[in-house]
Order: C-alpha cells, then sequence, then structure tokens
C-alpha cells in the first residue's frame, strides 16, 4: 500500500525557515517523481514545486510565488522527500501536501500545517 | 501559465438530483485534465484523470468528459458522501493549476 507521511510543520516567525519531510513507503521511490501542494486556511490548492526522479536527471520545478525561497531535494536511499523553505512569509501559511507524481497524483500525504506568523 | 475557469462555485442539490461542474481553461490541454475530491480536513481524492478515466475504486456515478478547454463533472445521482468540494486541475503544462473549486452541499 503507498503511503505518504508529511512531517515538520509549525509555528515558525516570518523570515525563518522551515523544512518539511515526506517519507514514502509502498512503492520504489526512486521510481517517481515528487511533487508538493500546498492549501492555505479556506482556500484552494497550489502547486508548490516537484523533483523528478534521478532517471530523468532528479532537477526541480517551483511555482513563481515560491521559486528561490523554497528548495526541493529527496534522498532515495531514504525514501523521503524535502521541502526546505526560508525566508517565509505570513502568505506561506497552509496546510502542505506531498504527492507521487505531478499529474495524475493519486497518492496525497495526509498534510502537514505550516503557520507563519509574529 | 494556463488558467482554469471553474463553475459554479458552488451548488445545492437534492439527494439523487444529477450535479454538473463545469471547467474552462484558458488554452488547449487535449485531455490533460483531473478530477478531485475534497472532504473538509482531508486531503484531495484523486477521482477522474484524463479528462474522462475513473480513478479505480471510484464509483460508477462519477464521470468526466471534454477536451481541448471544455470540460464537464457530473454524478449522476448525489448521494450524501458526495459532499465536498471539487476541483479540476490542469497537467498540460507547469504549472498545474487548479480550478477554483465547487462546493457541493445537500439541498
Amino acid at each position: 500500500e503507498v503511503q505518504l507521511v508529511e512531517s515538520g510543520g509549525g509555528l515558525v516567525k516570518p523570515g525563518r525557515s522551515l523544512r518539511l519531510s515526506c517519507t514514502a513507503s509502498g512503492f520504489t521511490f526512486g521510481d517517481y517523481a515528487m511533487s508538493w501542494f500546498r492549501q492555505a486556511p479556506g482556500k484552494g490548492l497550489e502547486w508548490v514545486g516537484f523533483i523528478r526522479s534521478k532517471a530523468y536527471g532528479g532537477t526541480t520545478e517551483y511555482a513563481a510565488s515560491v521559486k528561490g525561497r523554497f528548495t526541493i531535494s529527496r534522498d532515495d536511499s531514504k525514501s523521503i522527500a524535502y521541502l526546505q523553505m526560508n525566508s517565509l512569509k505570513t502568505e506561506d501559511t497552509a496546510v502542505y501536501y506531498c504527492t507521487r507524481e505531478v499529474g495524475a497524483t493519486a497518492y496525497w500525504g495526509q498534510g502537514t500545517l505550516v503557520t507563519v506568523s509574529s | 501559465d494556463i488558467q482554469m475557469t471553474q463553475s459554479p462555485s458552488s451548488l445545492s442539490a437534492s439527494v439523487g438530483d444529477r450535479v454538473t461542474i463545469t471547467c474552462q481553461a484558458s488554452q488547449d490541454i487535449s485531455n490533460y485534465l483531473n478530477w478531485y475530491q475534497q472532504k473538509p480536513g482531508k486531503a484531495p481524492k484523486l477521482l477522474i484523470y484524463d479528462a474522462s478515466n475513473l480513478e479505480t475504486g471510484v464509483p460508477s456515478r462519477f464521470s468526466g468528459s471534454g477536451s481541448g478547454t471544455d470540460f464537464t463533472f457530473t454524478i449522476s445521482s448525489l448521494q450524501p458522501e458526495d459532499i465536498a468540494t471539487y476541483y479540476c486541475q490542469q497537467y498540460d503544462n507547469l504549472p498545474p493549476l487548479f480550478g477554483g473549486g465547487t462546493k457541493v452541499e445537500i439541498k
């Protein structure tokens, strides 16, 4: 069974950093791209970015709203994807979800809440 | 970026009613369109991929159609457990943007 479990969320002050983790199981992690999405309280869904599998270069793509501040990485030996968030803003407050793949994303984690507030 | 215009933003219907949601892309996305269901406090659930393909395990009362720029999502007979917000999403190009969502309630 495919499982994705996010962790690392919490309350952080504006301008600070936070790293989220997405621990995967139930599939060959290294074979798949991994994505991050987010949802601000009471709002719709927003794609944050994704990292390709090593077979496709392991390269990353980001939404314009986070480019230059957020970095996605992966550790295939541990089946973990990371979302490093720097220079956090109040508007980054959201539930962050990791997913397998970036197109038709059938597998989502349960989400982790990030609150950016002074 | 390809913009997705979803309508209506909310609707209220009776159990057993046919419910239709539309999604319009700002440019041709072929059939690279998903439909998701999201219940409060839960992650989105993929219902339809490639515009019309039913995800495994999803009840057959859910269906999707369309290609190019105009897409339709239908619940043939609304059930109480279908109360949720539904989103379309294009994945023809990055960024894979979502529609604004349709909140479905029981009348």
